[in-house]
């Protein structure tokens, strides 16, 4: 099974500056015949459940703010956010589905600084 | 709109059973995938389960092989989860959650999560 590593677990960031949390597969999601990442970011906020941001590595949800960008490729990703918003404060996760059963990485806990 | 309502979670005692349910409505069940992806308390998030559209492919997490079954009926566009032989550690939030894929790919994102029902094993 792929395992997916965060860093860091925790992060806090001033309003308005960047926000950089990093994700790492055990072995690589690039899929030679589509030569896609199959690696997806997610923002949970409490109580609720976890909220599509990008997918593909790179490809922002639809609605999602574009101050979230997504980048890397094989074994290692970055999820950044440009400049960090009060309404940014949430866990973010990454996500393998290169095979099944899935796995997400442990989590990043975004707070403000 | 896409809407997935999961049901059935409840107090159990060690070793005992349950079956979850995920009603889906609001697209085609039949033409996804489906996963079952739990979070214990204060914890991450675990995929535990995937089935294929037509139910024919199934695959479970280590931790819940061979203890629990996951299973379809796209008459009544229902996802189902029976959960046995369970354990302190099987407590948790457990959503349901559709892949995006528009051919029933197994591999793909989730784009639409229900809200989940918590399951608490407890004497």
């Amino acid at each position: 099974d792929i395992v997916m590593t965060q860093s860091p677990d925790t992060l806090a960031v001033s309003l308005g500056e960047r926000a950089t949390i990093n994700c790492k597969s055990s072995q690589s999601v690039l899929y030679s015949s589509d030569n896609k990442n199959y690696l997806a970011w997610y923002q949970q906020k409490p109580g609720q459940p976890p909220k599509l941001l990008i997918y593909w590595a790179s490809t922002r949800e639809s609605g999602v703010p574009g101050r979230f960008s997504g980048s890397g490729s094989g074994t290692d990703f970055t999820l950044t956010i440009s400049s960090l918003q009060a309404e940014d404060v949430a866990v973010y996760y990454c996500h393998q589905y290169y095979s099944s059963p899935h796995s997400f990485g442990q989590g990043t806990e975004l707070e403000i600084k | 709109e896409v809407q997935l309502v999961e049901s059935g979670g409840g107090l159990v005692q060690p070793g005992g059973s349950l079956r979850l349910s995920c009603a889906a409505s609001g697209f085609s069940f039949s033409t996804y995938a489906m996963h079952w992806v739990r979070q214990a308390p204060g914890k991450g998030l675990e995929c535990i389960s995937v089935i294929s559209s037509n139910g024919g492919n199934t695959y479970y997490a280590n931790s819940v092989k061979g203890r629990f079954t996951i299973s379809r009926d796209n008459s009544k566009n229902t996802l189902y989860l029976q959960m046995g032989s369970l354990r302190a550690e099987d407590m948790a939030v457990y959503y349901c959650a559709r892949a995006g894929g528009l051919f029933g790919e197994l591999n793909y994102y989730f784009d639409y999560w229900g809200r989940g029902t918590l399951v608490t094993v407890s004497s």
